[in-house]
């Protein structure tokens, strides 16, 4: 079993549409939770990131964090033709770095017209 | 201020031959990595460096081999390339300071050992 779960989708939604991304997770020393945005044909680039339990708000985007039920979640209100892309969750631990993430597989998420 | 920069884009190999993936930072960051990419497995770390002169496995090692000469380049070797080697690889820098959540990531290198 993988130590991070995520849904590979492909995810269609119509533009405007309120956008949910989520990821599980089995290890318990996981503290730092990332979300990265994966372009086609690109790096991924860093998004958001949360500390521990709890919220985290920028802009049309919403981390959350749920650490007693290893759960963490992505929302993208009033989503744009801009932000399909492949959105993957990351982890590490307390006295890891970003230099040793663990990720999960990426759900590509495609925003129609 | 070209960030971190991986070449080259694109490869094809046969199996046996061997070949260097470069990857050059020029941000001054300590840390650097080498992941994969594959289809349905996600990113999987393949060796990373903390500075110059030192190196560690991550998930996947076996068949690359890395050095860290420089702060700046963190090559990753392919002895003897294998089709299970066949990926899009991905480069990453990372601060030393601060909370360094974040990884800075190439452009990628597309793999193709046949």
């Amino acid at each position: 079993q993988k130590e991070v779960e995520q849904d590979p989708g492909p995810l269609s939604v119509p533009e405007g549409a309120i956008v949910s991304l989520n990821c599980t997770y089995s290890n318990s020393a996981f503290q730092y939770f990332m979300w990265y945005r994966q372009y086609s044909r690109k790096g991924p680039e860093l998004l958001m990131y949360t500390y521990s339990s709890g919220n985290k708000e920028d802009g049309r985007f919403t981390a959350q964090v749920d650490k007693s039920s290893k759960y963490i979640s992505l929302f993208i209100r009033d989503s744009q033709p801009s932000d399909s892309a492949t959105y993957l969750c990351a982890m590490m631990g307390e006295t890891g770095t970003a230099s040793k993430l663990t990720f999960g597989t990426g759900t590509r998420l495609q925003v129609t017209l | 201020n070209a960030g971190v920069t991986q070449t080259p884009k694109f490869q094809v190999l046969k199996t046996g031959q061997s070949m260097t993936l470069q990857c050059a930072q020029d941000m001054n960051h300590e840390y650097m990595s080498w992941y994969r990419q594959d289809p349905g497995m996600g990113l999987r770390l393949i060796h990373y460096s903390v500075g110059a002169g030192i190196t560690d496995q991550g998930e996947v090692p076996n068949g690359y081999n890395v050095s860290r000469s420089t702060t700046e380049d963190f090559p990753l070797r392919l002895l003897s390339a294998a089709p299970s080697q066949t990926s899009v690889y991905f480069c990453a820098s990372t601060p030393a300071l601060g909370r360094n959540t974040e990884a800075f990531f190439g452009q990628g290198t597309r793999l193709t050992v046949v």
